[in-house]
């Protein structure tokens, strides 16, 4: 059964900081890793998705490594403005049953103070 | 584009009572999912259907039942509210191994 972590569970930090979060799993015979954004009380918001064939996905200021072989993601966010305070989530999706099917890791709780 | 709708977004209940829970995507995806999120569980998966007409059990299942209606519509059913299923219920879309994009959340609280 595939378990996705996601450590560190809460991250406070002032702003302008350059930080990593970080998303490690189990099995990795996975067809993507996706990271997600959620704000209080809202859906999920998809930042980044990285296929299993690659290495790492940027936009903006965030980029998003992979590292299948280890079971390892790492997003980074350039530059932390308070804007960027939410619960970051990763979803890594694997074939079960013939179907592709995600787990997803219990998120960070990123506050960004000015 | 309207993307994942889910209503109700708000919905109490008394236990044993019954409801469904309506999902819609305009994206034509083959697959979608519910889920439900719970304070320090993350997100667990529920029901997911990868194409119209199949479903099949997720972590969570019991208690609920789903309906794959049409490409386009996905519902959850709770027979008889139990208050363990007090949780805020998601339901998403994707392509096959594609991005997933989900839907505002109902929350649903059982007393």
């Amino acid at each position: 059964k595939q378990e996705v972590t996601q450590i560190p569970a809460a991250l406070s930090v002032p702003e302008g900081e350059n930080l990593v979060l970080n998303c490690s799993f189990t099995d990795s015979a996975i067809y993507n890793l996706q990271w997600f954004r959620q704000d209080p009380g809202k859906g999920l918001t998809s930042l980044l998705l990285i296929q299993s064939s690659q290495r790492e996905q940027t936009s903006g200021r965030l980029n998003a490594s992979l590292d299948k072989s280890s079971g390892r993601s790492t997003l980074y966010i350039a530059a932390s403005q308070p804007g960027d305070s939410a619960t970051y989530l990763c979803a890594v999706t694997s074939l079960g049953g013939g179907s592709y099917i995600p787990t997803f890791g219990r998120g960070t709780s990123l506050i960004v103070h000015p | 584009n309207a993307g994942v709708t889910q209503t109700p977004k708000f919905q109490v209940l008394k236990t044993g009572q019954s409801m469904t829970l309506q999902c819609a995507q305009d994206m034509n995806h083959n697959s979608m999912y519910w889920y439900r999120q719970d304070p320090g569980m993350g997100l667990r998966l529920i029901y997911y259907s990868a194409s119209e007409g199949t479903t099949d059990k997720g972590e969570v299942p019991n208690g609920y039942n789903v309906s794959r209606l049409n490409k386009r519509e996905f519902s959850l059913r709770l027979e008889s509210a139990a208050p363990s299923q007090t949780s805020v219920y998601f339901c998403a879309s994707s392509a096959p191994a594609g991005h997933q994009y989900f839907g505002p959340g109902t929350r649903l609280l059982v007393l």
